[in-house]
């Protein structure tokens, strides 16, 4: 079944720390987005990519790193430079940029 | 700047219709997009309106009137699986393509 996977569902994140969300997708779609989604908000992009080795800054890239090294994959660094990093992210692609979004079960991060 | 619209909460009874309003200000607008997505899931596309008219597609129905900046998602035949949060987003050409958000439309239905 194609589809996109996200993990983990939850993740714990120590003061100072950079943590990692993965994203994987096999619907050979070329373009990648992450965003975050606040509690009774709206999504807000952080990062997104059209094509491998390539991807430009959202509306809240601040603190945050992604990699693009893999048409089927698109990691994203929450690094501690991050200072209210709870949140529910949420990995979505589309064939391409005009296209419609698919997303990705989230990750759920919590700060301990 | 950018802003979309939406009521924060709507109340319907089972069996009913139901309308979601979104009103929408951006300098490139090329299409108006809906979205579900219930407690702690992911959002699923809905429907996507990039010129003026309805689009149907079952239960589901979503308007769009460009000149006054605005669309709607009609729920017919509510069911209870219905309850969830409604997003509007208009993908906008200034911003490269993406996708703009609104806050969300909580949908609470009542048997």
């Amino acid at each position: 079944d194609g589809g996109i996977t996200q993990s983990p569902k939850y993740l714990f994140r120590k003061e100072g720390q950079n943590v990692t969300l993965s994203c994987e997708q096999n619907l050979n779609h070329d373009a990648m987005y992450w965003y975050r989604q606040d509690p009774g908000q709206g999504l807000r992009l952080i990062y997104y990519s059209q094509i491998v080795n390539d991807f430009q800054k959202g509306d809240i890239a601040e603190g945050y790193s992604v990699s693009r090294e893999k048409k089927e994959s698109f990691p994203l660094t929450v690094t501690s430079a991050q200072k209210n990093p709870t949140a529910f992210y949420l990995c979505a692609s589309s064939i391409g940029r005009e296209e419609t979004q698919y997303f990705g079960p989230g990750t759920r991060l919590l700060v301990l | 700047g950018q802003s979309l619209e939406q009521p924060s909460e709507v109340t319907a009874v089972e069996g009913a219709i139901v309308q979601i309003n979104c009103t929408y200000q951006t300098s490139g607008f090329y299409g108006l997009s809906w979205y579900q997505q219930h407690d702690g899931g992911a959002p699923t596309f809905l429907s996507y309106n990039a010129l003026d008219g309805l689009e149907e597609t079952g239960r589901f129905s979503s308007f769009l009137s460009r000149s006054d900046s605005y669309g709607y998602l009609l729920l017919q035949e509510l069911q209870m699986k219905d309850s969830a949060s409604y997003f509007c987003a208009v993908r906008d050409m200034d911003s490269n393509y993406q996708l703009i958000w609104g806050a969300g439309t909580k949908l609470i239905i009542k048997p």
